[in-house]
Parts: structure tokens; C-alpha cells; sequence
């Protein structure tokens, strides 16, 4: 039982390039998020999507995309990167629509220059 | 915007020790999660409290949510090495928010 994958671990990127993060939980839960996590800051929610077919705005959600491409899957896309934008990303899913995330992934580790 | 504080931020004690580790805020939460990080991974979700004043236990864990549901406390008794990490609490208000956390290390 993988619980949450995310795609990849790490990534280093020039300023300007894009790229997707990918997710996907086998847990049949319903809401999914991507978080951001900077030293000294927690964890910061940058999209939601609390079932199939939704997807809500965070309280950082500037600079990303997000798609629900089916119930297992949510992405994350970084469509200009900047240097901002590195940090940890973390996916996350739960059972409830109630913006509790349970189970999380392992992270992708991105740094932009 | 509804803020969670940590105390302390940082915190180095020798096996076998007891501590309490500390989230705080001036906002009132319907229920608090306590989260454990462990470098490379991520939080894996350890409890929920819902009740003001409510108290629960996970083996040498033991956490309390404030009567007025403002505030947590994490006790740990004995502690192991194994409990070494990065403690997180999370608070559902009118957002769900996390604090910044507790970085413990208990050492052998």
C-alpha cells in the first residue's frame, strides 16, 4: 500500500523553465493538496481540490496551477519558475472535503536558480 | 488571518527525559492536529483533538487541547531517540494553518 507518491524527489530548475509535480494517492480519498514548506514558516497550502472535478485556491497559490485529473491524481505546475518558488512540496490526501489533510508524501525538493 | 505559535523551536534533551513541547494561538480552532516530520519525509498525522480540555494519549504521548480551544499542549514521558523529529500542530478555524513547529532531538 504506497499511501501517496509524488513524482519527482528532486528537481533544480533555471528561472523561467516550467515543470509539473506529480501526485497520486491509492487510498480512494477525496481531497487532495499541495503544501509548500520554507524553515520557519510550517507548511503553506497552495491549491486544494476537495473532490473529483474541483480545485480551490490556498493561502499562497500565486505562480502555480493545479489539475484534478481524475480521483487519484492532482498536479501541481509551475509554469515561470522563480527563485521564490524553491522550497519542499508535499502532497497531501484525506477522506473528509474539510481541509484535513491525513496522509502526505515524501516530498519533491526543488530549487530554482 | 487565524496564526499558530510553537515553543519552543528548538529542543535537545538526553534519553529518558519528560518534556512538553507547546502551539498557542488567540484564535479559537473546532479541532487541532499534531503532526511528527522526520527529515526526508512527511508529517504523518499522529492525533486530533476536538473537545476543549479533551485529553488523549498514544503510548508515551500525551496531548491536551485547551479548555477555550486556543491552544495544545504535546507531553512526552521518557523520551527515546526514536522520538526525535519535527513536531508540527495544525489548527481547522476559518483555514486550516500549521505552525511553524517544534524541532526536537533526543539524544542516546
Amino acid at each position: 500500500n504506497a499511501g501517496v507518491t509524488q513524482t519527482p524527489k528532486f528537481q533544480v530548475l533555471k528561472t523561467g523553465q516550467s515543470m509539473t509535480l506529480q501526485c497520486a494517492q491509492d487510498m480512494n480519498h477525496n481531497s487532495m493538496y499541495w503544501y509548500r514548506q520554507d524553515p520557519g514558516m510550517g507548511l503553506r497550502l497552495i491549491y486544494y481540490s476537495a473532490s473529483e472535478g474541483t480545485t480551490d485556491k490556498g493561502e499562497v497559490p500565486n505562480g502555480y496551477n493545479v489539475s484534478r485529473l481524475n480521483k487519484r491524481e492532482f498536479s501541481l505546475r509551475l509554469e515561470s519558475a522563480a527563485p521564490s518558488q524553491t522550497s519542499v512540496y508535499f502532497c497531501a490526501s484525506s477522506w473528509t472535503e474539510h481541509n484535513q489533510p491525513q496522509h502526505f508524501g515524501d516530498g519533491t525538493r526543488l530549487s530554482i536558480l | 488571518t487565524q496564526l499558530l505559535e510553537q515553543s519552543p523551536q528548538f529542543l535537545s534533551i538526553q534519553e529518558g527525559e519528560n518534556l512538553t513541547v507547546y502551539c498557542n494561538s488567540s484564535s479559537v480552532f473546532s479541532s487541532l492536529q499534531w503532526y511528527r516530520q522526520e527529515p526526508g519525509e512527511g508529517p504523518v498525522l499522529l492525533v486530533t483533538v476536538v473537545t476543549g480540555g479533551e485529553v488523549k494519549k498514544l503510548k508515551r504521548l500525551t496531548f491536551q487541547f485547551g479548555d477555550a480551544r486556543k491552544d495544545s499542549s504535546l507531553h512526552i514521558t521518557a523520551a527515546q531517540p526514536g522520538d526525535t523529529g519535527l513536531y508540527l500542530c495544525a489548527g481547522d478555524g476559518q483555514n486550516f494553518v500549521f505552525g511553524p513547529g517544534t524541532r526536537l532531538s533526543v539524544l542516546p
